[in-house]
């Protein structure tokens, strides 16, 4: 089985720095991905790992530790539109498994 | 990359109703496909994927069934709705023959079973 957890909640500042940390348990773990859902709305791609360390996109990057079963996702230069809940997910052979999502709350 | 077209966008059914969701792939051959259910406030429980033509993997026991009548179509559907069955379902694309990669979503359809 898999187990993935991450916080439910966070709050930052516009224009500051935020991490969102995710743990996971797994059996046949190929990769971990980080989506984004805005509410109402699907999920969208944000970024995958499948190797050791940092991938960097833009004001995003997603980092992972397949020894320690730990990834995050690191947001810069916050802005009101990130907004929204963060989902990490851990990938098997043919499926992903998703944690509850962390909701973010950008203030000025 | 695919797209993934879901209709409706939104979707009252009374209790005992029937239910049927489509779910079309664009922009790729012989995609994994997966229907997903989100409960209020709560992450996202793979229902079903498929890896191909008429292979339905079911992961959690209950009241709706799936079908892949085609390679990039993907079908959830429920014989009887109950309450329980209310939430935001969407379905998903992503990799191929089995193989899982990043999983791209359609719009979803919120579904309320009154």
């Amino acid at each position: 089985g898999q187990n993935i957890d991450q916080p439910t909640e966070m709050t930052a500042t516009e224009g500051a720095i935020v991490q969102i940390n995710c743990t996971y348990q797994t059996s046949g773990f190929n990769g971990l991905f980080w989506y984004q859902q805005h509410a109402g709305e699907a999920p969208t791609f944000l970024s995958y790992n499948v190797l050791d360390g940092l991938e960097e996109k833009g004001r995003f990057s997603s980092f992972l530790s397949r020894s320690k079963g730990y990834s995050y996702l690191l947001l810069k230069e916050l802005q009101m539109k990130d907004s929204a809940s963060y989902l990490c997910a851990a990938s098997g052979y043919s499926t992903l498994t998703f944690g509850k999502g962390t909701m973010l709350l950008v203030s000025p | 990359s695919q797209t993934i077209h879901q209709w409706p966008a939104t979707l009252v059914q009374p209790v005992g109703s029937p239910l049927s969701l489509e779910c079309t792939v664009e922009g790729t051959s012989n995609p994994n496909l997966y229907w997903y259910r989100q409960a209020a406030g709560r992450g996202l429980q793979l229902l079903f994927y498929s890896v191909g033509i008429g292979q339905i993997s079911s992961e959690v026991p209950q009241n709706l069934s799936a079908s892949r009548p085609q390679d990039r179509q993907f079908i959830l559907s429920s014989k009887k709705l109950l309450l329980s069955d209310s939430g935001f379902y969407l379905c998903a694309g992503g990799g191929s023959s089995g193989i899982s990669y990043e999983q791209y979503f359609g719009p979803g359809t919120r579904l309320t079973v009154t």
